[in-house]
């Protein structure tokens, strides 16, 4: 059974670096896949952030790919983000999540399979 | 970018109604669409996958439709475990993009 852990700070000064870790189990990265991280501000919708591949190949959201880093770490079997310069809007509660994809068929299937519970961090001086 | 757009926002039901949410989006996206299910504090749920296709274990009474820009989720007869927020998401384009969700309460 796949599961996903987030962890990292939980409040994290304005003009300072989010860092989160998600931590994968019940399935090796280096196996395949992409490997994403989603946001949901409070009382908000979803908004995709970025996924990495086990390779290391990367897709960011071009709104936050100036300020975005997302790395992977086989060993370990975590990935991690980084999002520089945060300010208040960048509060939020944030997901790591397995992307499934198989482009076998006649149409590609791609969804987002299996999640972490989620992290609230909080931008705040 | 590829914009999408739910509705309604929000809807009341009772328990045994048909209820049906509209996904649009702002260009062709043939059939690449998802649609999640998020309950308070909790991490969304894939329901449907290529516009219609049911992810194993999900009940038989949600159904997916649509294709091009215009899609719906059909919950057949409400359940209580079905309040909830829907959204839908393209996959069509490599920047995702999820719809603003549409809420189901009593």
């Amino acid at each position: 059974q796949v599961q996903l852990q987030e962890s990292g700070p939980g409040l994290v000064k304005p003009s300072e670096t989010l860092s989160l870790t998600c931590t994968v189990s019940g399935y090796s990265i280096s196996s395949g896949y992409y490997w994403g991280w989603i946001r949901q501000p409070p009382g908000k919708g979803l908004e995709w952030i970025g996924s990495i591949y086990h390779s290391g190949s990367t897709y960011y959201n071009p709104s936050l790919k100036s300020r975005v880093t997302i790395s992977v770490d086989t060993s370990k079997n975590q990935f991690s983000l980084k999002l520089s310069s945060v300010t208040a809007a960048d509060t939020a509660v944030y997901y790591c999540a397995k992307y499934y994809y198989d482009s076998s068929g006649y149409y590609r299937i791609e969804y987002f399979q299996h999640w972490g519970q989620g992290t609230l961090v909080t931008v705040s001086s | 970018d590829i914009q999408m757009t739910q509705s309604p926002s929000s809807l009341s039901a009772s328990v045994g109604d048909r209820v049906t949410i509209t996904c649009r989006a702002s260009q062709s996206i043939s059939s690449y669409l998802n649609w999640y299910q998020q309950k308070p504090g909790k991490a969304p749920k894939l329901l449907i996958y290529a516009a219609s296709s049911l992810q194993s274990g999900v009940p038989s009474r949600f159904s997916g439709s649509g294709s091009g820009t215009d899609f719906t989720l059909t919950i057949s007869s409400l359940q209580p475990e079905d309040f909830a927020t829907y959204y839908c998401q393209q996959i069509y384009s490599k920047r995702l993009t999820f719809g603003p969700g549409t809420t189901v309460d009593i």
